[in-house]
């Protein structure tokens, strides 16, 4: 069956970066594109950005050009959120999911556990 | 604010039909980009509800279907359960901002 499985919880202090892991199983890793999506506490979903398994072709939200960064490891069917200069609202727990259907609107067919991040001094 | 709208909130009795609105503009839901819809219980992560404006994964009841025209989008839950009690994200392509964007979440109480 697939699974998303994401990294446990972090804290860190504004400014720092935060690296987040998702390792996928259960499923070709590389035949479907993967998403970040993250929702801030009490709040609604954001997009992040698109990953290509297959080649590591990323796109980012606007929102997050520059200190975003999403990689992927073929060999272990890991992905990897890297968000740096943290701010206190960038605290939310952050998704990984998996893109089904063709075209740019995709839905998300299986989503990770969700990872918690807190930014705090 | 969310580029899709939606109704921060709407309730039921059980067995009554509610409906969640979805508006969006020309450059996504009007572009004629496909809608989804999520629901999301407290703690959890979200699980599609309606993929492709109208189709429903395996396992989600026919009680829940979904419809675009225009602009706008809706999903309907018929015969209301307790356990609809939930919230509801739309979701869609917009290409002036050339990404994904969801609406702002629909909380579901059932009276």
């Amino acid at each position: 069956q697939v699974q998303l499985v994401q990294s446990g919880a972090e804290v860190k202090k504004p400014g720092a970066s935060v690296k987040i892991s998702c390792k996928a199983s259960g499923y070709t890793f590389i035949s479907y594109f993967m998403y970040w999506v993250r929702q801030a506490p009490g709040q609604g979903l954001e997009w992040m950005g698109i990953i290509n398994p297959s080649d590591g072709d990323t796109t980012y939200s606007q929102r997050f050009q520059g200190r975003l960064t999403m990689t992927r490891v073929t060999s272990t069917g890991t992905l990897y959120m890297d968000l740096s200069s943290l701010r206190s609202d960038d605290t939310a727990v952050y998704y990984c999911a998996r893109g089904r259907g063709s075209g740019s609107a995709q839905s998300f067919d299986y989503w990770g556990q969700g990872t918690l991040v807190t930014v705090s001094s | 604010q969310s580029v899709l709208t939606q109704p921060p909130s709407v309730s039921g009795a059980p067995g009554q039909r509610v409906t969640i609105s979805c508006t969006g503009s020309r450059s996504n839901i009007g572009a004629g980009y496909d809608v989804h819809w999520y629901q999301q219980f407290p703690g959890t992560a979200p699980k599609v509800l309606i993929y492709d404006n109208t189709d429903r994964p395996s396992g989600v009841p026919d009680r829940f279907s979904g419809s675009k025209s225009g602009t706008s989008a809706s999903l309907a839950i018929t015969g209301l359960q307790a356990e609809d009690e939930a919230d509801y994200y739309c979701q869609s392509y917009d290409n002036s901002l050339s990404g994904l964007v969801f609406g702002g979440g629909t909380k579901l109480t059932v009276l």
